[in-house]
């Protein structure tokens, strides 16, 4: 139980283009959902907050224009990099929460873009 | 603010050694402490939690105990195997945190055969 998936998994695109990343909960609801980006060898840096039904929670130093977030139902939440540019690419991983939790936060597996 | 912090790496041992990795933390209240493991290329996963005071947490052989007095959640592991070789994350959440997970630095393991 508790499986998060992202997809896709590895993405190129080429700079000024947007790219959409999905990450779903697949046998559990999530009212909550969040956005880590990963730099090589380094810790997860929290880029959002985003609970079902209301606008996501950025943290200071995102920009919210860039990172689009839609946690549109409980399953599923969408992190749109918009005009990405090669300083975006990055390991891209998101956590899903449970309704009834309070504490634990299950990964997905990462998406890897790469702007060229 | 809370914070985690974890012993630098890189860790490496030879096959069936001892492992420990440290951890302490500083936080308001009563966090939920948490062990994750990332396999190279892949996203984190959940290794053990401990939710209060004394209690340890366990999981594939290891473990890692909750202690207040010391603000420690050491991670264990009696006998390591090749496949153990990733990077671990010691982390917490807490109300005080408005439950945000926050991670400390990460430990990379090698472990050799």
């Amino acid at each position: 139980g508790a499986v998060v998936s992202q997809h896709p998994s590895r993405v190129i695109c080429k700079s000024g283009t947007s790219v959409k990343i999905e990450c779903r909960s697949l046998d559990f609801q999530a009212t909550t959902m969040f956005w880590y980006r990963q730099f090589p060898k380094q810790s997860l840096m929290l880029m959002a907050t985003s609970n079902e039904g209301s606008k996501a929670t950025y943290e200071q130093g995102v920009e919210k224009d860039k990172f689009l977030i839609n946690h549109a139902s409980l399953t599923l939440s969408t992190l749109t990099v918009t005009s990405a540019h090669p300083e975006d690419s990055s390991f891209y991983i998101c956590s899903a929460r449970e309704v009834q939790s309070t504490d634990t936060q299950y990964f997905g597996p990462g998406t890897r873009l790469t702007v060229l | 603010g809370n914070s985690v912090t974890q012993m630098e790496g890189p860790v490496t041992l030879s096959e069936e050694a001892f492992l420990t990795i440290n951890c302490t933390y500083t936080a308001t209240g009563y966090p939920s402490l948490f062990w994750y493991v990332q396999y190279p290329g892949e996203g984190l996963q959940l290794l053990l939690k401990a939710t209060k005071a004394d209690d340890k947490g366990s999981n594939k052989g290891f473990e890692a105990t909750y202690r207040k007095e010391t603000t420690s959640f050491h991670l264990e592991k009696g006998s390591v195997q090749v496949s153990d070789s990733a990077v671990y994350f010691c982390a917490l959440t807490s109300y005080s945190s408005a439950s945000k997970i926050i991670f400390g630095s990460g430990t990379r393991l090698s472990i050799r055969p």
